[in-house]
């Protein structure tokens, strides 16, 4: 039972323009949201997270949207460079239970010139 | 920025074999750290909380018995893959949760590589 789940196994964006990455969760206990980066045999870095109580939060060219009632959260980097180029693993932690993260099935962004 | 290890990077070793899997933080003390495996184009599967001074948490479907783990002291966490076999392969990655951090201040290894021939 797949709870967190991103649909797009890949995608591929121009340098520059903006890369949208998508994640659907089902339990409606997750209260804390983190998307992960991770290259090839490295384990996942953390990029940004957000709590249920915002709907939005930036850190530079990452921003994460967070829509509870549709159970959707998604990452936009603007611009996209090359070294974005991984699989980004969106995660979720159910209330009361710190750090225990659920991860989704990861799609790879690829950036290309 | 905190710093988490794991030895061996990779390993290969024949079917009915043990191994194991060090994770170590080395600039931090971790009470609690998580194992996790992925399979080829899958998602991390958290497999355990390991916690320092206790016995582990083991998510349902693990097997306790197959998947040792010892969290003998703040900044070291073993896992030990007992009577491997192929279908153990997988890349073990483990984590480690800051004593006094944050919810999201988790760091994670740079993972191990099993084959089991």
């Amino acid at each position: 039972d797949q709870q967190v789940k991103q649909n797009s196994p890949s995608l591929s964006v121009q340098e520059g323009r903006i890369s949208i990455l998508n994640c659907d969760y089902t339990n409606s206990m997750f209260d804390y949201f983190l998307w992960y980066k991770k290259y090839p045999a490295e384990g996942p870095t953390f990029l940004i997270s957000i709590s249920s109580i915002k709907d939005k939060n930036e850190d530079g060219r990452f921003t994460v949207f967070l829509n509870k009632s549709a159970k959707h959260l998604s990452l936009h980097i603007v611009p996209s460079q090359p070294g974005d180029s991984a699989v980004y693993f969106c995660a979720a932690i159910p209330a009361g239970t710190a750090s225990k993260l659920t991860f989704g099935t990861g799609t790879r962004l690829q950036v290309t010139l | 920025g905190a710093v988490v290890s794991q030895h061996p990077s990779w390993v290969i070793c024949k079917s009915g074999t043990s191994v194991k899997i060090e994770c170590r933080s080395l600039d931090f003390q971790a009470t609690t750290m998580f194992w996790y495996r992925q399979f080829p184009k899958q998602s991390l599967m958290l497999m355990a909380t390991s916690n320092e001074g206790s016995k582990a948490t083991y998510e349902q479907g693990v097997e306790k018995d197959k998947f040792l783990i010892n969290h003998a002291s703040l900044t070291l966490s073993t896992l030990t893959v007992t009577s491997a076999h192929p279908e153990d392969s997988s890349f073990y990655i483990c984590s480690a949760y800051p004593t006094s951090g944050r919810v999201n201040e988790q760091f994670f290894g740079p993972g191990t590589r099993l084959t089991v021939l």
